[in-house]
């Protein structure tokens, strides 16, 4: 079955830096990849989402790139802010298996003022 | 009404209890999912419902029994839980099987 895998578990950065987490994936058959950002004790938020048709996508300070190759995806914030702290959870989703998401285990960032 | 909502937002029951958990989306999404969520883990599939049929069950224990009355609403049904099924239940929807799925707040649950 599908396995990801995420990286790094935690991440610090200073206020205006960039911060990058990658995930690879081993199902060559998924086709949707989203990324959630979950608060403490708040619920998973989807932030940006990209499918196997497209190599990158953005909005505004988010852009999530795709190599198929290479089986991974990577979440790239640029300009980052206090408010960008929380867990993000990569996510796959194999092909015709009912929009079942296998996610990553998470990262941690931490935007430093 | 682009929420999912759920209630309780805590509860506590004792392993002899049963009680149900509720969520409702009003986005005319036809597909719902079940998620439990323990502390810094990801959250893990339960359940699946696309219009109003279980399609899918993650062998869950049968003392979590899922229900789908109509298209807005999803329970949770428990029974006979155990500790180790304290975690945070989450619900999601999505306008069928394979799009966006948009999570609720969930609920906290802890087993005595």
């Amino acid at each position: 079955g599908e396995n990801v895998e995420q990286h790094p578990s935690t991440l610090s950065v200073q206020e205006g830096d960039s911060a990058v987490i990658k995930c690879t994936y081993s199902d060559s058959a998924s086709n949707y990849f989203p990324w959630y950002k979950q608060e403490l004790g708040k619920r998973p938020q989807l932030i940006i989402d990209i499918r196997s048709n497209v190599g990158e996508k953005k909005d505004q300070r988010i852009a999530v790139t795709l190599n198929k190759t290479a089986k991974h995806f990577s979440l790239h914030i640029t300009e980052t802010q206090p408010e960008d702290s929380a867990v993000y959870f990569c996510a796959a989703s194999p092909y015709n298996q009912g929009g079942k998401l296998i996610f990553g285990q998470g990262t941690e960032l931490s935007v430093k003022p | 009404d682009t929420e999912v909502t759920q209630t309780p937002k805590h509860l506590v029951m004792g392993m002899t209890n049963k009680k149900s958990l509720k969520c409702e989306q009003h986005m005319g999404h036809r597909a719902m999912y079940w998620y439990k969520q323990k502390a810094k883990k990801p959250p893990e599939l339960m359940f699946v419902y696309s219009y109003e049929k279980l399609s899918i069950n993650e062998s869950v224990p049968s003392r979590f029994s899922p229900e789908c009355p109509n298209s807005s609403l999803l329970n949770l049904h428990l029974h006979a839980l155990q500790p180790e099924d304290s975690a945070l239940y989450l619900c999601a929807s999505s306008k069928i099987q394979a799009w966006e799925q948009y999570f609720g707040p969930g609920t906290r649950l802890t087993v005595t």
